[in-house]
């Protein structure tokens, strides 16, 4: 699976968009784009995932650029309960499911 | 209704003794997984089952044992404590294993303290 490179920490107003880049240079072609984050204290949570598309749920819009070398995750109108640790994590199409996580980044939704 | 439950929430132990936590999900999903997050905060998978069957085994201690009795149950057993065995461990279940089917969903994990 490729490696993924995120920023440490990252701040956000609340009520502001929050946009977390993600650098997965390394990516074939099979290989999805997943994002999780973890609350202090919880498990970790699925966000969203895509492979090639631009996806949108409930909580966040993943942004996939168009050689898939990097990815946005965004989420709309932060607020305090989404301070936690945001994971990129690339997978293969064919892999047997493990999920690597990396370091991820702080986010810190302030008032 | 909780979709992946974990017991105990909190254990505490002495080195040397021999433990177990459960899991359970009802979200009929075929695979479940064993994460262990330690100290410094990483997060790494130890084990999956799909269909009650081994299909990871990454570089963990013989003295970690799990057990799937059916497709909703994942169960860790752990020999022979050690200090270092101190971590929180997650459950995890799946659907299934490939990119488009792999939505994990977590438990809320189990903080093991060993003395």
């Amino acid at each position: 699976d490729a490696k993924t490179t995120q920023p440490t920490s990252m701040d956000c107003a609340e009520g502001r968009a929050a946009n977390l880049p993600c650098n997965h240079s390394t990516i074939s072609g099979n290989e999805y784009v997943y994002w999780y984050r973890q609350i202090h204290s919880q498990g970790p949570q699925y966000i969203i995932h895509g492979l090639k598309n631009n996806e949108t749920n409930e909580m966040a819009s993943l942004i996939i650029t168009e050689d898939r070398k990097s990815s946005t995750l965004i989420l709309p109108h932060a607020t305090l309960r989404d301070t936690a640790v945001y994971y990129c994590i690339v997978r293969s199409g064919g892999s047997q499911g493990n999920l690597i996580f990396g370091k991820g980044t702080k986010l810190s939704v302030k008032p | 209704d909780t979709a992946v439950s974990q017991t105990p929430k909190y254990l505490v132990t002495q080195m040397g003794n021999d433990k177990s936590i459960k899991c359970e999900q009802n979200l009929g999903h075929d695979t479940m997984y064993w994460y262990k997050q330690d100290s410094k905060k990483f997060l790494k998978i130890m084990f999956s089952y799909n269909n009650k069957e081994l299909i990871i085994n990454e570089t963990v201690p013989n003295r970690f044992s799990p057990k799937s009795p059916d497709k909703a149950h994942l169960n860790l057993h752990i020999n022979s404590l050690e200090l270092g065995d101190s971590a929180v461990y997650f459950c995890a279940s799946s659907q299934g294993t490939s990119g488009r089917f792999n939505e994990q969903f977590f438990g809320p994990g189990t903080r093991l303290t060993v003395l």
